[in-house]
């Protein structure tokens, strides 16, 4: 099936800096998800995108569905260390069904006080 | 606030052996899913079940069943374990097909 490509792969910051990572396609995307997993646990959703051009924030985190369908980005703004964690992006390429949802690899977050 | 809730969270089977993962969530979704995760693959979809009664293969079926034995309760099972199925795995739900999925904690299953 299609794949995503996340990157970067991690990152290592410093408390209080913005961060940004992204998610692309080589195929059309209807829906795009942003989760986070920290260890040991489940990923939990974060904020979900249904329309291209679609800007979303909730508190710090901002995500967009890239207007050609193709992408998507997630910014957190002014990091802090629990934010610290494995963060995901999804898509669902055909109608909008989970069962056709793609993950991508992950961003490791590393936050340094 | 349980949620979805599945155990074991930790297992270690010897290759050959069989095990069933279990899954409940108590939201009243009515689909259900299973995935594993391995490192650098993201989640990957096993089976799922739209609603109850019904049951599909996803992405990566093959050395797996499943049970949707009623609405709340979704089960994976392993009927001879190999290696290659060493991984993290999360059951997850969603109000409907089309709604947001909400996982479970994980269950860390390893095969020697």
């Amino acid at each position: 099936g299609q794949q995503l490509n996340q990157s970067p792969q991690s990152m290592f910051i410093q408390e209080g800096e913005d961060v940004s990572m992204n998610c692309t396609s080589s195929s059309i995307f209807n829906t795009w998800l942003w989760y986070k997993q920290d260890p040991g646990e489940g990923p939990v959703l974060l904020i979900a995108l249904y329309k291209a051009g679609e800007l979303t924030s909730n508190g710090r985190l901002t995500a967009q569905f890239g207007i050609t369908r193709k992408d998507s980005f997630l910014n957190i703004s002014a990091s802090i260390p629990s934010d610290v964690g494995i963060y995901f992006c999804a898509g669902q390429p055909g109608g909008y069904n989970n069962n056709d949802m793609r993950f991508g690899a992950g961003t490791r977050l590393t936050v340094k006080p | 606030n349980a949620g979805v809730t599945q155990t074991p969270k930790f297992q270690v089977l010897k290759t050959g052996q069989s095990m069933t993962l279990q899954c409940a969530q108590d939201m009243n979704h009515n689909s259900m899913y299973w995935y594993r995760q391995d490192p650098g693959m993201g989640l990957r979809l096993i089976y799922y079940s739209a609603s109850e009664g019904t049951t599909d293969k996803g992405e990566v079926p093959n050395g797996y069943n499943v049970s949707r034995l009623n609405k709340r309760e979704f089960s994976l099972r392993l009927e001879s374990a190999a290696p290659s199925q060493t991984s993290v795995y999360f059951c997850a739900s969603s109000e409907v097909m089309t709604g947001p999925v909400y996982f479970g904690e994980g269950s860390w299953l390893t095969v020697v």
